[in-house]
């Protein structure tokens, strides 16, 4: 099994710049979530989706992220314009979420440097 | 905002020496899990505990919860070189996963 995978892991762009990140979740897996973690931080929820619908996106910015999830499997985070505070790791997340329990398996991370 | 807050922040602990970190929560929970993330890594689930579970153990591990107090604790037991990590606690309230600030655990081998 692959587990989640992230891209790309490292991208460093300019400020107002716009950045998307791809995320592929574990294949069976209806739940995604996207988390940023700043530097020393944990990770802080933008958006969770069950299937293709997003149903917890009160933390994401909106002026500046929007995220999508077609076709209820591949998703992807974008930003634009970035803004030097979003420097960050951006983090993907998925879950069947059958057994009850909210056990997240996450991917390697997309590592963000606004310059 | 933070749910968990971890206690202490780091810890620098020789090889064979069992280390303790805490967790402290404020909101109502469905359960409480704990995970490890490696230098440039992604998160490692290690362990979960339900809200109506006292105490947990796999392999090294040891997990305390106490809904009274809203607090949680990791133990982990003769400790590896390779434990060196950030543990962090994570809340689970409504599928809504919230995750504390993290310990650095440092194992001097």
């Amino acid at each position: 099994e692959a587990g989640v995978v992230q891209s790309p892991r490292y991208k460093i762009i300019e400020k107002k710049q716009p950045v998307a990140f791809w995320c592929n979740p574990i294949s069976g897996h209806n739940t995604l979530y996207w988390y940023r973690q700043n530097l020393g931080q944990g990770p802080e929820l933008l958006i969770r989706y069950e299937n293709e619908e997003a149903v917890d996106d009160s933390q994401l910015p909106k002026d500046r992220f929007s995220a999508e999830r077609l076709k209820g499997v591949d998703s992807t985070l974008k930003i634009q314009p970035a803004e030097l505070g979003d420097s960050a790791v951006y983090l993907c997340a998925s879950t069947d979420g059958d057994s009850g329990a909210n056990v997240l398996t996450f991917g390697a991370g997309s590592r963000l440097t606004v310059l | 905002s933070q749910q968990g807050e971890e206690d202490p922040q780091a810890l620098s602990i020789q090889e064979g020496e069992n280390a303790t970190m805490n967790c402290s929560y404020k909101t109502s929970i469905n359960n409480l899990q704990w995970y490890r993330q490696n230098s440039g890594r992604g998160l490692v689930h290690l362990i979960l505990i339900r809200s109506n579970e006292r105490e947990k153990h796999s392999g090294r591990l040891r997990v305390t919860l106490d809904t009274s107090k809203k607090s949680s604790s990791l133990l982990i037991t003769a400790s590896r070189a390779a434990d060196t990590a950030s543990y962090f606690c994570a809340t689970d309230d409504r599928n809504r996963l919230a995750f504390g600030k993290g310990n650095q655990v440092v194992v001097i081998p």
